[in-house]
């Protein structure tokens, strides 16, 4: 069973900070995707990854693919309260569409 | 596009009672996937289907669920007899082959 751990799991932090969620795993997957989720909504996908080491930016967003495509990190520049939500990574092979998702990390930004 | 569609978006039944779920897949896409969210177990992949057919179902927990996708525009999920640990957020998703999954607004059940 492939398992996709994400840290830290909850994250409070004031606006302006910076943060960094990691995306572990002992598997090897041919994509990588990060997702937001606001409360009472589905996740919408952020970007998707499929390159070891590659790095994709999406204004205040930095998105990294590990060398061995096997973990991933989402940074956030100068957090907003707008970027508060549960941020979720999740594993992707071959051309089925099944994903399997990380355990989530849980980002509160304050005023 | 509307979107994925589920129904209904709040579910509350009494243990032992018959519950179905119903998701209308965005038009064009040929892959369905259930999903259950909890706070102890996180997104959990339930079934998936292509082309209105069943491809995995290994993440389904047990007998009492089944889900069926009789034409590309229908989906349900039905859990029978329902049971207290199944309250969970219920989500459905679609896509095309290699594109991004779009998920629905989910349906929250409670089971008590």
């Amino acid at each position: 069973t492939q398992l996709l751990e994400q840290s830290p799991q909850f994250l409070s932090i004031q606006e302006g900070e910076n943060l960094t969620v990691y995306c572990n795993s002992s598997s090897v997957f041919s994509s990588l995707q990060w997702y937001r989720q606001e409360p009472g909504e589905g996740p919408v996908l952020l970007v998707t990854v499929v390159t070891g080491g590659e790095v994709k930016k999406l204004k205040r967003l930095t998105f990294q693919f590990g060398d061995a495509r096997k973990d991933s990190s989402l940074h956030i520049t100068a957090a907003q309260p707008g970027d508060t939500g549960l941020y979720l990574c999740a594993g992707g092979n071959g051309t089925a569409s099944k994903l399997t998702f990380g355990t989530g990390t849980r980002l509160q930004v304050t005023l | 596009d509307a979107g994925v569609i589920q129904s209904p978006r709040h579910e509350v039944t009494e243990m032992g009672q018959e519950v179905t779920l119903r998701c209308k897949p965005i038009s064009g896409h040929d892959y369905l996937f259930w999903y259950r969210q909890t706070m102890m177990r996180g997104l959990e992949l339930l079934i998936y289907f292509n082309n209105n057919v069943p491809i995995d179902d290994s993440g389904m927990p047990e007998d009492r669920f089944s889900a069926k996708m009789p034409n590309a525009s229908f989906s349900t999920l039905k859990i029978q007899p329902s049971e207290p640990r199944d309250s969970a957020v219920y989500f459905c998703a679609s896509t095309r082959a290699g594109e991004t999954q779009y998920f629905g607004p989910g349906t929250r059940l409670l089971v008590l």
